[in-house]
């Protein structure tokens, strides 16, 4: 089965550093993997793809990698803020039209 | 994009009672849409998708008797946790998906007491 997984259940780091986590995956490469950004209580919501052929996306202060050789996508978040804490997840397309999801990164940036 | 709406955000139930939770697509014809559960500090897990016309496909261990759900529209879902127990307490969410994203409802806060 096609797993994916994010090693850090939970970051914390200060204003104004850089965050960086990691979504590995098993098996073959996915044409895509996806990141989203989940806020307690909330449903989550998309923040940025990366295709296989890309070797990396930015989007203001947002930056992902896709490595098919480690079979690992970085997520970073440059010069973060408070506004910035939330749980981010990982998704690869399934089968079926389905996503399926890792269990998220809790990320704290403290001021 | 796509606006998805999900009602209520929050229930409480008493145990053996049923709560209907739905799902709208407010300007995108969802032929299919995906419900999930998510317990505290853990991910979305799919529990079904949703059909327009058709029966839901559910995924292993998931009771199809005991989690309802009807696609009566291309932009109507419904699940409904039919008997509920405590252990259905939960964060339900459905989402629909386009053009290789998801989006997803707000979300609804189930406790059964």
């Amino acid at each position: 089965s096609q797993k994916i997984e994010q090693n850090s259940e939970a970051l914390n780091i200060q204003e104004g550093k850089t965050a960086t986590l990691t979504c590995n995956y098993t098996n073959y490469s996915p044409a895509y993997l996806q990141w989203y950004r989940q806020d307690p209580g909330r449903g989550p919501v998309f923040l940025l793809l990366i295709r296989e052929n890309e070797k990396e996306k930015r989007k203001e202060r947002l930056k992902v990698t896709f490595d098919t050789t480690l079979k690992q996508s970085l997520f970073h978040i440059t010069a973060s803020q408070p506004a910035d804490s939330a749980t981010y997840l990982c998704a690869r397309p399934n089968t079926g039209n389905q996503f399926y999801f890792g269990t998220g990164t809790s990320l704290t940036v403290i001021p | 994009g796509a606006v998805v709406s999900q009602h209520p955000s929050r229930v409480i139930c008493k145990s053996g009672t049923s709560v209907k939770i739905e799902c709208r697509s407010l300007d995108f014809q969802a032929t299919t849409m995906f419900w999930y559960r998510q317990f505290p500090k853990q991910s979305l897990m799919l529990m079904a998708t949703s059909n327009e016309g058709s029966k839901a496909t559910y995924e292993q261990g998931v009771e199809k008797d005991k989690f309802l759900i009807n696609h009566a529209s291309l932009t109507l879902s419904t699940l409904t946790v039919t008997s509920a127990h405590p252990e259905d307490s939960s964060f339900y969410i459905c989402s629909v998906e386009r053009n290789t994203e998801a989006f997803f409802g707000q979300g609804t806060r189930l406790t059964v007491v």
